[in-house]
């Protein structure tokens, strides 16, 4: 399975932009990036995903770098509910779909 | 609300004991993940169903561990004589086909003294 490494946590102060990184140097040409992010007690959620091109969605942009090998999930403007730890998931678009976690990045996000 | 339900929210147990917890998905998807995290970890794939039929297990599952899911609705994760070592977060999640985005609830704790 192709791996991601992800800083352990990361610090943003409130209403700026937070660039979170992820490389994943051994992505195969129909791997997916996915991110999903999880709130303190709750479950992971769906954040976005793309392929090859930038995508934006109306809680996040994803970078995806022109060989890549790395993507950076950009919050806009961090809110405080927006401390959470986010995963980058590299899905292969298989027959199984099971997503394979790492340790992702702990975000926290100051007043 | 129309998300993915689990029940219970809460589990303590003692050694030795079975347990069964209940995912109820959105309606209409067919795939329902099951997946267990320990503290400061990722979630770990344990198993999952396409409507009824159950595809994969992970090496995880030991023979302990059976998931239902019948008439490919609610899905079960019962869990024979309990050790400490399952105490976890248990999170289900469902998607509408393979490839989509998974909606996770808010996952079973399950705590084994």
């Amino acid at each position: 399975d192709a791996k991601t490494t992800q800083p352990n946590s990361m610090e943003s102060n409130e209403e700026e932009p937070v660039h979170l990184p992820c490389n994943h140097s051994t992505i195969s040409g129909t791997d997916y990036i996915h991110w999903y992010r999880q709130l303190p007690s709750q479950g992971p959620e769906y954040v976005i995903h793309g392929l090859t091109s930038n995508v934006n969605n109306r809680m996040a942009s994803l970078a995806i770098a022109e060989d890549r090998k790395s993507s950076t999930l950009i919050l806009h403007r961090a809110t405080l509910r927006d401390a959470a730890v986010y995963y980058c998931i590299l899905d292969y678009g298989g027959s199984q779909g099971n997503l394979i976690f790492g340790k992702g990045t702990k975000l926290s996000v100051k007043p | 609300d129309t998300g993915v339900s689990q029940n219970p929210r809460h589990k303590i147990t003692k050694r030795g004991q079975n347990v069964t917890f209940r995912c109820d998905p959105i309606s209409e998807h067919n795939r329902l993940y099951w997946y267990r995290q320990t503290l400061g970890q990722g979630p770990e794939f344990l198993t999952y169903f396409q409507n009824e039929a159950q595809l994969e297990k992970s090496r995880l599952l030991s023979d302990r561990f059976s998931a239902e899911r019948p008439k490919g609705s609610f899905s079960t994760l019962e869990i024979q004589r309990t050790e400490q070592g399952d105490s976890a977060m248990y999170l289900c999640a469902s998607s509408p086909r393979v490839g989509y985005e998974q909606y996770f609830g808010p996952g079973t704790r399950l705590t084994v003294t």
